[in-house]
């Protein structure tokens, strides 16, 4: 049982390339949310899942698209970096609205 | 979007120390949520609390959901070289189901 796991744990991107992190879970968990950690902000949700097929806005959602096309994995892609996006990124999944999230150990970008 | 108002922002401590830290709000939460993150890690659930003035205890941890529903503290008693890292509040506001993380809290104990 891994838990939530990320990929890639560290990316370098030049500014306008495109990539995708991904998020895997094996808890079943309904409930799917990627965050970005910033110096002195603390988290900030990008885009949160409640379920298969469904996706929704979180609190910083511009310049990110997400998909979960299958319960276990949820997507996070950047179409053209941008500097200000250089960031550690987490995932987290949870059973539902209220139950605890659990984190994945996230993924470092740095764009250039 | 809000963010919870945590404090300190860093602790320098020694070891055996107590320490405390809280996080306010100017709103109403339902839930309060207590994370130790440790360096290249993502954050960890210690507590959770979700009754106004209710008090949980995890080992060397007791947290507290504030009678306004506006605060929740987090005490560590008898601090050990283990309990550094950085510490976050985060809260359920009501009527919201998204969580709204504290700026953190960065524990460091002193030889």
């Amino acid at each position: 049982n891994a838990g939530v796991t990320q990929t890639p744990k560290f990316r370098v991107l030049k500014t306008g390339q495109s990539m995708t992190l991904l998020c895997a879970q094996d808890m079943n968990h309904e409930y799917m949310y990627w965050y970005r950690q910033d110096p002195g902000m603390g988290l900030r949700l990008i885009h949160y899942s409640v379920g298969e097929g469904t996706t929704a806005k979180g609190e910083v959602p511009d310049g990110y698209n997400v998909s979960r096309l299958k319960k276990q994995n949820f997507l996070l892609g950047l179409e053209s970096a941008a500097p200000s996006q250089t960031s550690v990124y987490f995932c987290a999944s949870s059973w539902g609205q209220r139950e605890t999230q659990y984190f994945g150990p996230g993924t470092r970008l740095l764009v250039l | 979007g809000q963010q919870l108002n945590q404090s300190p922002q860093s602790m320098f401590i020694q070891e055996g120390e107590d320490v405390s830290m809280n996080c306010t709000s100017s709103s109403i939460f339902n839930t309060w949520l207590w994370y130790k993150q440790d360096p290249g890690e993502g954050p960890v659930l210690l507590i959770a609390l979700y009754k106004a003035g209710e008090l949980t205890s995890n080992g060397r941890l007791t947290a507290q959901f504030g009678i306004t529903r506006k605060d929740s503290f987090l005490n560590i008693s008898a601090s050990i070289p283990s309990d550094v890292g950085i510490y976050f509040c985060a809260g359920q506001p009501a009527g919201n189901e998204k969580l709204t993380f504290g700026t953190g809290t960065r524990l460091t104990i002193i030889p």
